[in-house]
């Protein structure tokens, strides 16, 4: 089974641009979340997602960012606009509802803002 | 107060040794579930193993094991027979509840020499 996907891998873009980060969870998971890592803060958990409804948002740092998953297989991540202060690594991961709940991770995207 | 407490921000072991790295937690929800991943150099977040509050015995997947002490709020790994490829951050994380949501520790750095 393919896990989660995310893209791009890298992004590197200016002050002030859109950024659209991307996410395909696995297949029959009902959970979607995503998260930022940075060395400063460690782990974020930004929003998440049951059956495709936003839960929590409450970890969204502002109005620059939003999330959207129209449907069960797609998520975006979207900064308008990016500011240096954005640049981290965010993931995205899925979950099945069960007994464990555990998480798992795509790649991650590598977003640098200059 | 922090909900879930490592202790050790870096730990050195010798190969083919074991090792244990700590985790204490703090929630007054008796379901609960708890995790760990590991986090390579590359960067990708991987599960390796869950405790589920009501379990009687400790998990173990393979060499990963999980010191399960419910009175004392513990849930350390510990790597059996630590291999190079073992060197990375672990994390912890907890489930309170039913919520989807984990919440994570800080990480611990393990590097594992030759």
């Amino acid at each position: 089974d393919a896990g989660v996907i995310q893209s791009p891998r890298h992004e590197v873009t200016e002050m002030g641009q859109e950024v659209t980060l991307r996410c395909k969870p696995i297949s029959g998971h009902n959970s979607l979340f995503w998260y930022r890592q940075t060395m400063m803060r460690g782990l974020e958990l930004l929003i998440y997602f049951n059956n495709n409804v936003p839960i929590d948002d409450s970890g969204m740092p502002e109005d620059r960012f939003s999330a959207k998953m129209p449907n069960a297989s797609f998520s975006t991540l979207k900064i308008q606009p990016s500011e240096p202060r954005d640049s981290a690594v965010y993931f995205c991961a899925s979950s099945l509802v069960g007994a464990s709940y555990e998480q798992y991770f795509g790649p991650g995207t590598r977003l640098t803002v200059t | 107060a922090q909900k879930i407490t490592q202790t050790q921000p870096g730990m050195f072991v010798q190969e083919k040794e074991a090792v244990t790295l700590d985790c204490t937690y703090d929630t007054s929800d008796q379901s609960y579930g708890l995790f760990w991943y590991k986090q390579p150099s590359s960067g990708e977040m991987i599960f390796l193993i869950y405790q589920g509050s009501y379990d009687e015995q400790n998990a173990t997947e393979g060499r990963y094991s999980l010191n399960f002490q419910k009175a004392r709020k513990s849930a350390n790994l510990v790597i059996s027979a630590s291999q190079l490829g073992d060197s990375a951050m672990y994390f912890c994380a907890m489930r309170e509840g039913y919520n989807r949501k984990l919440i994570w520790g800080l990480g611990t750095s393990l590097a594992v020499n030759p």
